[in-house]
């Protein structure tokens, strides 16, 4: 399976900051990576795909970008409704696999 | 706008067998190009790919799973169901029933999740 690590495992910012959340693939998996949301009780809700595509309706302070199998999340200028934890997830083969996780915490 | 409904026992005895269905409304399970997927989150394994059916009925499956599970699609119900053999423990979770679009490459995407429903195995 490929793993995937996530990093850190949990943030803390304020509102207006701008943070980047690292996922590391174990081997290339080219730009078949999504990014997922997920507030407390919630299910996960999608942010990005191919790596650096925004889902329909996700604001443009969202970006992913990828270096080889290193992929971030950044996120600029935070909003309250954005504190969150995040999670990447490879869709190059399968099973398709998820990182651990990112908590993002208002400061 | 799909929507996804889990719904089946929230107590699973050990050794048995977990079953789950997923009703959807808003578009048929039949039409289009799509994956219908089985996502499980507990806070030990954290998010975890159970597997999917696809429109035409292909499935694949996580292979630490494999031997225990099965899902299937019901057309005149339009749902899909997860079958799980054999649980223990390590089985409770969230689970989760997700559309995926499925363009067969890089532009796949997660577009709709159901709420989640809790699955406790524990006699």
């Amino acid at each position: 399976d490929i793993q995937m690590t996530q990093s850190p495992s949990s943030l803390s910012a304020s509102v207006g900051d701008s943070v980047t959340i690292t996922c590391r693939a174990s081997e290339d998996i080219t730009n078949y990576l999504a990014w997922l949301q997920q507030k407390p009780g919630k299910a996960p809700k999608s942010l990005m795909y191919g790596a650096v595509n925004l889902h329909s309706g996700v604001p443009s302070r969202f970006s992913g970008r990828r270096s080889g199998t290193s992929f971030t999340l950044t996120i600029n200028s935070l909003q309250p409704e954005d504190f969150a934890t995040y999670y990447c997830q490879q869709y190059s083969s399968y099973p398709e696999t998820f990182g651990q996780g990112t908590k993002l915490e208002m400061k | 706008q799909v929507q996804l409904q889990e719904s089946g026992p929230g107590l699973v005895k050990p050794s048995q067998t977990l079953s789950l269905s997923c009703a959807v409304s808003g578009g048929s399970i039949s039409g289009g190009s799509f994956y219908w997927t089985w996502i499980r989150q507990s806070a030990g394994a954290g998010l975890e790919w159970i597997g999917r059916i696809y429109t035409t009925g292909d499935t694949r499956y996580n292979p630490s799973l494999k031997t225990r599970v099965s899902i299937s699609m019901d057309t005149s119900k339009n749902q899909f169901s997860l079958k799980l053999a054999s649980v223990t423990a390590a089985d409770t979770a969230v689970y989760f029933c997700v559309r995926k679009v499925a363009y067969g490459g890089q532009e796949d995407y997660f577009d709709s999740w159901g709420q989640g429903t809790l699955v406790t195995v524990s006699s």
